[in-house]
Parts: structure tokens; C-alpha cells; sequence
């Protein structure tokens, strides 16, 4: 198993430039998620979906959209990118909607928009 | 609100010397509460969870629910426990989303 897989791994945008963020995993799980994380600061939660065609918004998901056509992929789309989405983005899963579960993360994508 | 507080950004021990590292929680209810951790290089990766009532790498975390706490400690530090802690908190909304505090950078030198 390759677990979460995150792509790309860096990426430099300009301000205005639009991007999509890959997220793909294949222990099939239904519940993933993208969190973003800030220099100094906790991850915070930007979508979530609890299965294939379902998400919802999280903490802060101005600026990002997201999709789920599949159980395996849930890719984080931005739009119109700002200096304010500079961050480091993981993606997660984990396979039941009980509290106790483990996520289970993928190695990030670091991105700087200039 | 639901939160998670970790007050210390970094966290420097010797070789052998007890290990803290504290975290405390604002939740209404039953929460729960998980050690996630990040070594260089790697993923995050969990640690431990309250529910589990486990010891992992010789770490262990009580929760405490009048003090609103679940602080990780271990007795003797390693240097290979050199890693950024994530205290985390389980929401009961958002599909089960965690909750994280800012992270403690824990350093270990011999």
C-alpha cells in the first residue's frame, strides 16, 4: 500500500494563478481531508468529504474547492491564488467515522504563492 | 469552542531526563484525544490515543478531565524522540476532524 499520496511537492504560484493540489489514497477509506498549516501554527481544516459525490467546508475554506468522484481521489483546487494560501497542505484519511480511528496522512505539499 | 492548547513552542532536554510536553483541551462532552507526531522527514504519523490506554516508544498520556488535560510524558528521553508533537482533539462535528494545537518542538541532546 502507498497509504495517502500527495502531489506535487513543492510549487512556487503567482498571485493570481490557479492550481490543483492531488490527493489519492488506496487503503480504501471513505473519510478524507485537507488541512493547511501556517508557519507556527496547529493544522486547520479546510474540506472534509465522508464519501465519494459528499463534502463539506471546514475551518477555513475561502479561496479552495474540492471534489470527490471516487473514493480514492480528493483533489484541493485553488483559485485566484493569494499570498495568504502560502502553507503547507496535507491530506488525510482515515476508514470509519468513529472518533478512536487514526488519520493517516500524506507527506504534504508545500506551496508559496509570490 | 472546541480547542487545543499546547503552551510550549519548543522543549529542550538532555539524554535520559523526564519528558513533558503538556497539552490541554476546551471541549463539551466525552472528548477524545490523540499524540500525533512528525519526525524529520516524514509523515505525521500518530502516536497514541487516550482511548487506547497505551504506551508507545515509551510515552504514555492520561487524560485528566477536571484539569482538562492530556500531557505526554516519558521518563528517560532518547535522541531519536526528536520530532514536532501534535496534541490533537477529535471534533464532534466535520466528519470527525482533528482538532490540533500548535505543535512542540521536542529536542533531545546528548
Amino acid at each position: 500500500n502507498a497509504g495517502v499520496t500527495q502531489t506535487p511537492k513543492f510549487r512556487i504560484l503567482k498571485i493570481g494563478q490557479s492550481m490543483t493540489l492531488q490527493c489519492a489514497q488506496d487503503m480504501n477509506h471513505n473519510y478524507m481531508y485537507w488541512y493547511r498549516q501556517d508557519p507556527g501554527m496547529g493544522l486547520k481544516l479546510i474540506y472534509y468529504s465522508v464519501g465519494a459525490g459528499i463534502t463539506d467546508k471546514g475551518e477555513v475554506p475561502n479561496g479552495y474547492n474540492v471534489s470527490r468522484s471516487t473514493t480514492e481521489d480528493f483533489p484541493l483546487r485553488l483559485e485566484l491564488a493569494a499570498p495568504s494560501q502560502t502553507s503547507v497542505y496535507f491530506c488525510a484519511s482515515t476508514p470509519k467515522p468513529d472518533s478512536s480511528y487514526e488519520q493517516y496522512f500524506g507527506p504534504g505539499t508545500r506551496l508559496t504563492v509570490t | 469552542a472546541q480547542r487545543v492548547t499546547q503552551p510550549e513552542k519548543l522543549l529542550s532536554v538532555f539524554k535520559g531526563a523526564p519528558v513533558e510536553l503538556k497539552c490541554n483541551y476546551s471541549y463539551s462532552g466525552s472528548p477524545e484525544l490523540f499524540w500525533y507526531v512528525q519526525y524529520s522527514r516524514q509523515r505525521l504519523q500518530l502516536l497514541l490515543r487516550h482511548i487506547s490506554r497505551e504506551s508507545i516508544k515509551g510515552f504514555t498520556a492520561d487524560l485528566n478531565k477536571g484539569e482538562t488535560s492530556f500531557h505526554l510524558k516519558k521518563p528517560f528521553a532518547q535522541e531519536e524522540d526528536s520530532a514536532m508533537y501534535y496534541c490533537a482533539l477529535s471534533a464532534s462535528q466535520a466528519g470527525t476532524a482533528l482538532i490540533f494545537g500548535k505543535g512542540t518542538t521536542l529536542s533531545v541532546s546528548s
